[in-house]
């Protein structure tokens, strides 16, 4: 069955620290994997997808097949980066799993000053 | 990209009564979905909304409690009947957009408090 493990519910860091929210999961097939984020008083939006290989706002995230992981980093956070993150797995399987999303429980990040 | 909105971005309902949430998109998408974010929770999805067709229901989910409909490809709305106070949550409405890599965005939320 599908499954998306984000273990940390909370994480604090300092302004300027490195940070990694951990995202494993678990799927039979080849899975596509997603960075959601929310900001406060804002709609879920994409950050990124393992696809792109992308770098965006300084996060980077590499899908580790071996160890079943898709872990978001960024080598030095800003405040601006507080918000709730999300992992998502994309199920690209037929049928009814075709195109839904399975998330995380999500981790709330917050970057102290 | 697409832009997605919501009505009513947020209600309080008395217990028994029923709301339908509309979803409508700024352009046509082939998949749209909707979820459920209760409390300090994740999103669990609801239901895919097809077009055409009825909508396909998750584990859990059954369509006398959430119906749905899909009546074009910019347009759905998802109803949360005889409700009870469990039934206190987000709702989103989600569409898949293909572009050489589909991607899934997300409308705002109807935020539901149920009394």
């Amino acid at each position: 069955a599908q499954r998306v493990t984000q273990p940390e519910k909370l994480l604090s860091v300092f302004k300027g620290a490195p940070v990694e929210l951990k995202c494993n999961y678990s799927y039979s097939g080849s899975p596509e994997l997603f960075w959601y984020v929310q900001y406060s008083r804002q709609r879920l939006q994409l950050l990124l997808r393992h696809i792109s290989r992308e770098s965006i706002k300084g996060f980077t995230a590499d899908l580790n097949k071996g160890e079943t992981s898709f872990h978001l980093k960024k080598p030095f956070a800003q405040e601006e980066d507080s918000a709730m993150y999300y992992c998502a797995l994309r199920g690209t399987g037929g049928g009814s799993t075709l195109g839904r999303l399975y998330f995380g429980r999500g981790t709330q990040l917050t970057v102290w000053p | 990209s697409a832009v997605i909105s919501q009505k009513p971005s947020r209600d309080i309902c008395q217990r028994g009564t029923s709301l339908t949430i509309q979803c409508q998109v700024d352009s046509q998408v082939t998949m749209m979905f909707w979820y459920r974010q209760q409390p300090g929770q994740s999103l669990t999805l609801i239901a895919t909304a097809n077009q055409g067709s009825e909508a396909t229901y998750e584990s859990g989910f059954v369509i006398d409690k959430f119906p749905i409909s899909r009546p074009n490809l910019t347009f759905s709305t998802l109803t949360v009947s005889n409700m009870s106070p469990e039934d206190s949550s987000i709702y989103l409405c989600s569409v898949g957009v293909a572009g050489g890599q589909e991607t899934q965005y997300f409308g705002p939320g109807t935020r539901l408090l149920v009394l």
